[in-house]
C-alpha cells in the first residue's frame, strides 16, 4: 500500500516551455502533498507544501509565480514549472502523507528528472 | 528552522563488515525521522521510520536508533553487501507545515 505514481519520469524540453508534472497517491487519500528538488550532488531541498483546496506555501527563496502548484484532489497535486530555463534543470519529486503531524511516513513517487535546453 | 547533519559524507568498505550511518538534528521537537536509499539517478527508497516514542526500528540488517534529547540518529548496517552501495539519507520534519529537512547523505561503497 501507499503507492505515490509520479509522472513524467523524464522531460527534455526547450527554454521557454512550461511543463506540468503529476503526482497521484494510488491507494490512499493524501491531505498533503510535498514538492522536493534535488540539484546534481546535492540533497533534496523542500519547495512548498500542498494542502487539497488550499493554496500552497512556498519556501523561502521558491518563486510561487514560476512555480505553480495545484492539489485540486485528495489524490492528485500538480507542479507546472512555468517558462523553464536551464537553471530550473533539476530533480523535481513528489511526496505524500494522510496526515501530518501523525506520526505517519511520508512517501514518495519515483521523481521527474527535468532537462531544460 | 530545522538542520540535519550526515556523517560520514562518504565511506567505503569491504563487503562483511558492519557500519554505522550517523545523523544529527537541531529541533528536537519531531514526531518521527525517516532513513531513505537513493540510487544513483533514481528516487527515495524508505528504509525505516522511527516514531518519536521509539528508541529503535529493524528491519533486517538494518537497525536505526532515535535519541531526542541529543538530537542524533543512527543507521546500522550489518554483514554490508554490494548491493547495499548507495547514498542513504536521514530525513527530519521541520519543514513548512512538516515537510522533511535532509541531510545531504552518506555515500557508501561496498567493495565485493
Amino acid at each position: 500500500g501507499a503507492v505515490v505514481s509520479q509522472h513524467p519520469s523524464w522531460v527534455i524540453c526547450k527554454s521557454g516551455t512550461s511543463v506540468k508534472i503529476e503526482c497521484r497517491s494510488l491507494d490512499f487519500q493524501a491531505t498533503t502533498m510535498f514538492w522536493y528538488r534535488q540539484f546534481p550532488k546535492q540533497s533534496l531541498m523542500l519547495m512548498a507544501t500542498s494542502n487539497e483546496g488550499s493554496k500552497a506555501t512556498y519556501e523561502q527563496g521558491v518563486e510561487k509565480d514560476k512555480f505553480l502548484i495545484n492539489h485540486a484532489s485528495l489524490t492528485l497535486s500538480t507542479l507546472t514549472v512555468t517558462s523553464a530555463h536551464p537553471e530550473d534543470s533539476s530533480f523535481y519529486i513528489c511526496s505524500a502523507s494522510g496526515f501530518v503531524n501523525s506520526g505517519q511516513p511520508q512517501h514518495f513517487g519515483d521523481g521527474t528528472r527535468l532537462s531544460i535546453l | 528552522k530545522q538542520e540535519v547533519t550526515q556523517i560520514p559524507a562518504a565511506l567505503s568498505v569491504p563487503e562483511g563488515e558492519n557500519l554505522v550511518l550517523n545523523c544529527s538534528f537541531t529541533d528536537s521537537a519531531i514526531y518521527n525521522l525517516q532513513w531513505f536509499r537513493q540510487d544513483p539517478g533514481k528516487g527515495l527508497t524508505s528504509l525505516l521510520l522511527i516514531q518519536s516514542s521509539q528508541r529503535e526500528q529493524t528491519s533486517g540488517r538494518l537497525n536505526a536508533s532515535l535519541d531526542k534529547s541529543s538530537g542524533r540518529s543512527t543507521l546500522y548496517i550489518a554483514a554490508s553487501q554490494p548491493g547495499d552501495s548507495a547514498t542513504y539519507l536521514c530525513a527530519a520534519p521541520g519543514g513548512g507545515a512538516d515537510g522533511l529537512t535532509f541531510g545531504k547523505g552518506t555515500h557508501l561503497i561496498i567493495q565485493p
